[in-house]
């Protein structure tokens, strides 16, 4: 079945940026996704990109999809102790349900 | 900002006893979804709903769950008799808005609620 894969911990000094990462196998996937998730909090939808992207920037955060090599990665720039968190990345096909990496512990250290 | 939401937060139950987590989804959505996080752990897909009926489910969504939208609001997650392993985040999320015909990929963007903590004794 489908995999989604991510480092688990990534360590970064404030006002650095952060990078992400994340591969996946299906090949059908239409929708990359980064969700946060601070510690006994929800899911929160950082931001998306369609198959047919190789790049989305937000602000902050910068999205790249290398859809040949089936990995998807989140920058965050001057990263903050805000956004201390899990990161998730997932993948879904159309409106099929998301599956969803291990997710990746961000500590940002002051 | 329409939002996802759950109730109740936390749920405490006796193994064997039946619980019904409650979700209420973006009022325009047409798919609703539910997902689990044993502590520690993925997020793991349970089942997806459309149209009144059960669109995908996995292999943990077995006879123990079930689902139902009661009425035009509500989005409800039964398990009939909770195991010690059912105790997890519970995730509720829906997508997929009433706009057809359109090329807005957007509306198929799921969105999450704050999750509703099981705990079952």
């Amino acid at each position: 079945g489908e995999d989604v894969e991510q480092s688990l911990f990534l360590s970064v000094r404030e006002g650095d940026s952060s990078v992400i990462n994340c591969t996946y196998t299906d090949s059908s996937s239409t929708y990359l996704y980064w969700y946060k998730q601070e510690p006994g909090a929800g899911l929160q939808l950082l931001t998306y990109i369609f198959s047919n992207m190789d790049m989305k920037q937000d602000q902050r955060l910068t999205v790249l999809l290398n859809k040949k090599d089936k990995h998807l990665s989140l920058r965050i720039a001057d990263t903050q102790t805000g956004d201390s968190a899990i990161y998730f990345c997932a993948e879904s096909a159309g409106r099929r349900a998301l599956t969803f990496g291990s997710g990746t512990r961000l500590q940002v250290q002051p | 900002e329409p939002e996802v939401t759950q109730t109740p937060s936390h749920q405490v139950t006796q193994m064997g006893q039946e619980v019904i987590l409650r979700c209420v989804p973006i009022s325009n959505h047409l798919y609703f979804y539910w997902y689990r996080q044993i502590l520690g752990q993925k997020v793991e897909f349970l089942v997806s709903f459309y149209n009144n009926e059960i669109s995908e489910k996995s292999e943990i969504f077995d006879d123990q769950f079930s689902v139902e939208r009661p009425d035009g609001s509500n989005f409800t997650l039964k398990i009939r008799s909770t195991k010690l392993e059912d105790s997890a985040m519970y995730f509720c999320a829906s997508g997929g808005g009433a706009r057809t015909g359109s090329l807005n990929l957007a509306k198929n963007i799921q969105y999450f609620g704050a999750g509703t903590r099981l705990s079952v004794l």
